[in-house]
């Protein structure tokens, strides 16, 4: 069991430019989270989703979009990077139903130059 | 908006001492309160945890307590090792019965051998 990955490990991007952060879990879990943790801001909630084909916005969605067509894969999408969003960028997931503990990916670093 | 502060942010303690992380909540609706550990350059890893239903709860060195009159919850860890030394971060639910956490700023905790 795999558990939960991100791909890819690290990116350099140029200002302007889109790109997917690919977030796969195969616990079958019910909820996915998308967190960015900068040094001093512990981990900020991006987007989620509850359940496959719903999503919700967390504290900081700006400049981030989500989908979530199956269970297992929930995508995080920056249509045109900017330098502020360079950051560590978690996938975590929960089964969901009134169990919230959430297990987290191993993280994606972007540099957005 | 609700936000979670926890102190101190650094916190230096001889192997075989205790230490103690604090983390102050503002959403009265919160029921579910986690703490993390992250290690240089690894993931968040879920530690212990506390429901809003339960005032203190133990697993082997380390503890939870949590005072909802006061909105404060801590994190006590016992007997500390060098390999407690990490980032520690505590978080409350946004509301009750929601996966949605919001994060404190983390805490580096160095054991020193």
């Amino acid at each position: 069991t795999a558990g939960i990955t991100q791909a890819p490990t690290s990116q350099i991007l140029a200002a302007g430019r889109s790109m997917t952060l690919r977030c796969t879990q195969d616990m079958r879990h019910n909820a996915m989270y998308w967190y960015r943790q900068d040094l001093g801001l512990g981990l900020r909630l991006i987007h989620y989703s509850n359940t496959a084909g719903t999503t919700g916005k967390g504290e900081v969605p700006d400049g981030y979009s989500v989908s979530r067509a199956n269970t297992d894969d929930f995508p995080l999408t920056l249509a045109s990077a900017v330098p502020s969003q360079t950051s560590v960028y978690f996938c975590a997931s929960s089964p969901g139903q009134g169990n919230y503990e959430q297990y987290f990916g191993p993280g994606t670093r972007l540099t957005v130059t | 908006g609700e936000n979670v502060e926890q102190h101190p942010s650094t916190l230096s303690v001889q192997e075989g001492d205790s230490a103690v992380i604090k983390c102050t909540y503002s959403d009265s609706a919160s029921n579910y309160f986690p703490w993390y550990k992250q290690e240089l350059g690894k993931r968040p890893q879920l530690i212990i945890d506390i429901r809003s239903n339960v005032g203190e709860k133990k697993d082997q060195r380390i503890a939870v307590t949590l005072n909802k009159t006061a909105k404060h919850f801590s994190l006590h860890i016992t007997e500390t090792q060098p390999e407690d030394s990490a980032v520690y971060f505590c978080a409350a639910s946004k509301g009750s019965n929601t996966g949605k956490l919001i994060f404190g700023q983390g805490t580096t905790l160095q054991v020193k051998p």
